[in-house]
């Protein structure tokens, strides 16, 4: 069975940063590429990171951009995403999600973990 | 990247079909055969419904279709169930960005 699983959020003052980890099981997890994907409170989804199988290719929303940084270790079928220079905008749930490649759906994901940013 | 356009709500009584729209440009809906719809429950992580504009997932109930006509993107879901009741949210592969493009969100109601 497919399972992701997310950890490391929690409540961060503005400025401060974050480590986030997503731990893959029940597949290939250096088959795929994987992304964070990350939800304000009640609103809609918003990709904000993606690095491919190998790691060659990292790629970042703008909103993110130069203070967020996407890694994986494939010994350890993990995910991570360093965030600084935290601000209120990125309080979110974020979530981890697998696809084979750019043009795959986001087949399976994680069920989030919880980032507050507040002083 | 700009969202994809959906409708804020649609509603619908048991049993009836509803059809939710999701409006791109060229570069995303119009462009690639790569569109998806994913659902999301209250509290929930969203789930793959359709993928690749028409197609399912295994598991996913054939009362969940897709389609797609220039711009546009839709999904239909037939004989509304209670169960259905969630947030619906489409998806495009975009020539503008490697990360996917999201649509704003759909509030499906079954009254």
């Amino acid at each position: 069975e497919v399972q992701l699983v997310e950890s490391g959020g929690g409540l961060v003052k503005p400025g401060g940063s974050l480590r986030l980890s997503c731990a893959a099981s029940g597949f290939t997890f250096s088959s795929y590429n994987m992304n964070w994907v990350r939800q304000a409170p009640g609103k809609g989804l918003e990709c904000v990171s993606s690095i491919t199988s190998s790691s060659t290719f990292k790629h970042y929303a703008d909103s993110v951009k130069g203070r967020f940084t996407i890694s994986r270790d494939n010994a350890k079928n993990s995910l991570y995403l360093q965030m600084n220079s935290l601000g209120d905008e990125d309080t979110a749930i974020y979530y981890c999600a697998r696809n084979s490649d750019y043009t795959k759906p986001l087949d399976y994901w994680g069920q989030g973990t919880l980032v507050t940013v507040s002083s | 990247q700009s969202a994809l356009t959906q409708p804020a709500s649609v509603s619908g009584s048991p049993g009836q079909s509803i059809t939710i729209s999701c409006t791109g440009t060229s570069s995303d809906v119009g462009g690639y055969d790569y569109v998806s719809w994913y659902q999301q429950h209250p509290g929930k992580a969203p789930k793959l419904m359709i993928y690749d504009v028409s197609d399912r997932p295994s598991g996913v109930s054939n009362r969940f279709s897709g389609s797609k006509s220039g711009n546009t993107a839709s999904l239909t879901i037939s004989g509304l169930q209670a169960e259905d009741e969630a947030d619906y949210f489409c998806s495009s592969y975009t020539s503008s960005s490697i990360l996917y493009v999201f649509g704003t969100g759909t509030k499906v109601t079954v009254l």
